[in-house]
């Protein structure tokens, strides 16, 4: 499985964008990014996922590099319900089913 | 509808006790996993199941087993449990094919005493 590294801790001011960036060099062709992101100590939540292209929906926008090593998912007006640990996730397809493995993320304080 | 229900929420349990967790899911998701996360870490794969009468390892199996007897149920237990179990527990459930998320439930937080 491809492996993730993500800062350990960022900081944002509320209403500004939060941008939270991935490194997953070994990436294979057919492996997908995924964000996750876990409040507290709830289950962890689904935000947003992409192969290759650039995606957006209503929480979150994924930026993919080119030659797709790194990531960055961008909350575009970060508010203090988005502090919250944000796990970035490779996935690999098996054919049956996939793991989903989890690293450390990356926790995000929003402030005043 | 209520999606991924984890039972019991909590739980003390003495050295050496058995108990069943449950993750129940009213998607009809084929696919259904179970964590356990340890204070300041991220989430860890016990086992999962691809479909109704079908489990595999994930990467901290020893000490759990599952069983997947029914396609809505998911049952992880504890034989003899340890102090190193103490952790909270993460059932996850996700449709077939390869672009899909997955559900967590809200965790179960089991203490071995």
């Amino acid at each position: 499985d491809a492996k993730t590294t993500q800062p350990t801790s960022m900081d944002c001011a509320e209403g500004r964008a939060a941008n939270l960036p991935c490194n997953h060099s070994t990436i294979s062709g057919n492996e997908y990014v995924y964000w996750y992101r876990q409040i507290h100590s709830q289950g962890p939540q689904y935000i947003i996922h992409g192969l290759k292209n650039n995606e957006t929906n209503e929480m979150a926008s994924l930026i993919i590099t080119e030659d797709r090593k790194s990531s960055t998912l961008i909350l575009p007006h970060a508010t203090l319900r988005d502090t919250a640990v944000y796990y970035c996730i490779v996935r690999p397809y098996t054919g049956t089913a996939s793991k989903l493995t989890f690293g450390t993320g990356t926790r995000l304080q929003v402030t005043l | 509808n209520a999606g991924v229900t984890q039972t019991p929420k909590f739980r003390v349990l003495k050295t050496g006790q058995s108990m069943t967790l449950l993750c129940a899911q009213d998607m009809n998701h084929e696919y259904m996993y179970w964590y356990r996360q340890d204070p300041g870490m991220g989430l860890r794969l016990i086992h999962y199941s691809v479909g109704e009468g079908t489990t595999a390892k994930g990467e901290v199996p020893d000490g759990y087993n599952v069983s997947r007897l029914k396609k809505q149920n998911f049952l992880l237990g504890l034989e003899s449990a340890a102090p190193s179990q103490t952790s909270v527990y993460f059932c996850a459930t996700r449709t077939g094919g390869m672009n899909t998320e997955a559900f967590f439930g809200q965790g179960t937080r089991l203490t071995v005493v």
